[in-house]
């Protein structure tokens, strides 16, 4: 069984702040990790997976995540956000043909 | 870049009605799937479907739920009688390979169909 917790349901920061939301996770198979952006009114877009290899991962957009096997997380991370980054971002981890997602994050970046 | 696009965008309907949500998934995709999202909740695997039948579902897709490929390029969820509790936003989503392989196959996912049942 797999299962994704994402801590805060909402992280509000000011521009040009840099934020990490967080995420945790379980599995009892090979572990795939996603983060998934929904801007408003569209649909999930992929920003960064991790598959195997380096446990830092960069995505578009200039986030950047890092796996950490020991501590069971793959928190999200921008150096410097802007007001465009303003979505709700989902952690998934993946399995035969599946994604199991977590609640999501609010992330509202106000000027 | 191509998309999944879903119709409608907005749907209500009244309980114990039949409703299709439509879906044309990414042309050369091969694996198709259905998830949800319940207000406040997560988003939750419904069902993936692959070469005309379903490979695998999770428990919320009981007898009341259906999908189906009718042409070369829609993908389908019928609820048969709805019910207060299917209010939710419903998401299409395609990817090019499946199974173990589909991991490595990101899926593309339509921008949704919220459903209102009255």
């Amino acid at each position: 069984a797999q299962s994704v917790t994402q801590l805060d349901s909402q992280v509000p920061v000011f521009e040009e702040a840099p934020v990490e939301l967080r995420c945790n996770y379980s599995s009892s198979v090979s572990v795939y990790l996603f983060w998934y952006v929904q801007y408003p009114n569209q649909g999930l877009q992929l920003l960064l997976k991790y598959l195997s290899g380096s446990t830092l991962v960069k995505g578009i957009n200039g986030f950047e995540a890092e796996f950490n096997k020991s501590q069971t997380s793959f928190h999200l991370r921008k150096p410097s956000v802007h007001i465009s980054d303003t979505a709700e971002y989902f952690c998934a981890v993946g399995g035969y043909s599946t994604l199991t997602f977590g609640k999501g994050t609010m992330l509202l970046v106000s000027p | 870049e191509p998309e999944v696009t879903q119709t409608p965008s907005h749907q209500v309907t009244q309980m114990g009605q039949e409703v299709i949500l439509r879906c044309v998934p990414i042309s050369n995709h091969l694996y198709f799937y259905w998830y949800r999202q319940i207000l406040g909740q997560k988003v939750e695997f419904l069902v993936s479907f692959y070469n005309n039948e379903i490979s695998e579902k999770s428990e919320i897709f009981d007898d009341q739920f259906s999908v189906e490929r009718p042409d070369g390029s829609n993908f389908t969820l019928k609820i048969r009688s709805t019910k207060l509790e299917d209010s939710a936003m419903y998401f299409c989503a395609s990817s090019r390979t499946g199974g173990e392989l589909g991991i490595y196959s990101p899926l593309h996912f339509g921008n949704g169909t919220r459903l209102t049942v009255t």
